[in-house]
């Protein structure tokens, strides 16, 4: 079974454009979530996806959004990038989501804003 | 928010057993995760707990105290590979998505 995917792998952005980063999941799994990991926060969560509706959100500020299609796959997007944004952007997929099971994570974008 | 109290970084040496603890707040308390993180890589799943007691897999063990809002890690027989980060990840506040901690660095030598 393929693991969770995501793409681009690296991205090198400047300060007031926007990115789009991609996700899919485990096949068979519906619920993805999105994470935040810089060195000096952790990991934190962005926002998680499920059949296409988002169910739960973090503090994160209006710039950062998402959606889900109807495959289960997730984009996320960035817009008006500031230097802080610089960060490794983890997405996360699970069987039904609401905690009950692990998550599996994929390998990650790394995002630099420069 | 979330206060999730785990040691920064932890040394030990190859063959031997760390313990790698964990706090957090119990209100709303509904399970913990562990994750292990290598450098430049995913976290990966190692246990989850929702009942107090010790589960054990393998060379890992995880345990939790939901009263005391408490729970370790426990790593036996350690090699070399099991230098990583462990994040703790608990649900609480009523909120079924998992606030990780920054987790604990732990180095294994020879």
């Amino acid at each position: 079974k393929a693991g969770v995917t995501q793409t681009p792998r690296y991205l090198i952005k400047t300060r007031g454009q926007q990115v789009t980063l991609s996700c899919s999941p485990i096949s068979g799994h519906r619920s993805v979530s999105w994470y935040q990991q810089t060195p000096g926060q952790g990991l934190q969560f962005l926002f998680e996806y499920f059949s296409e509706t988002q169910r739960n959100k973090g503090n994160f500020p209006g710039r950062f959004s998402g959606r889900q299609f109807s495959n289960s796959r997730s984009e996320m997007n960035v817009s008006t990038l500031e230097l802080g944004d610089s960060a490794l952007y983890l997405c996360a997929s699970s069987l039904t989501g609401q905690g009950l099971r692990e998550q599996y994570f994929g390998p990650g974008t790394r995002l630099t804003v420069t | 928010g979330q206060n999730i109290d785990q040691p920064t970084e932890m040394t030990a040496t190859e063959g031997a057993i760390v313990q790698i603890n964990c706090t957090y707040q119990t209100s709303g308390f509904n399970g913990l995760f562990w994750y292990q993180q290598h450098a430049g890589e995913a976290p990966t799943f190692l246990s989850y707990n929702v009942l107090d007691g010790l589960e054990e897999k393998g060379r890992f063990s995880s345990f939790l105290s939901r009263s005391k809002g408490y729970s370790y890690l426990l790593l036996k027989e350690l090699q070399m590979k099991d230098s990583a980060s462990y994040l703790c990840a608990p649900k609480s506040g009523g909120s079924y998505i998992p606030t990780f901690g920054r987790g604990t660095s732990l180095i294994v030598h020879p």
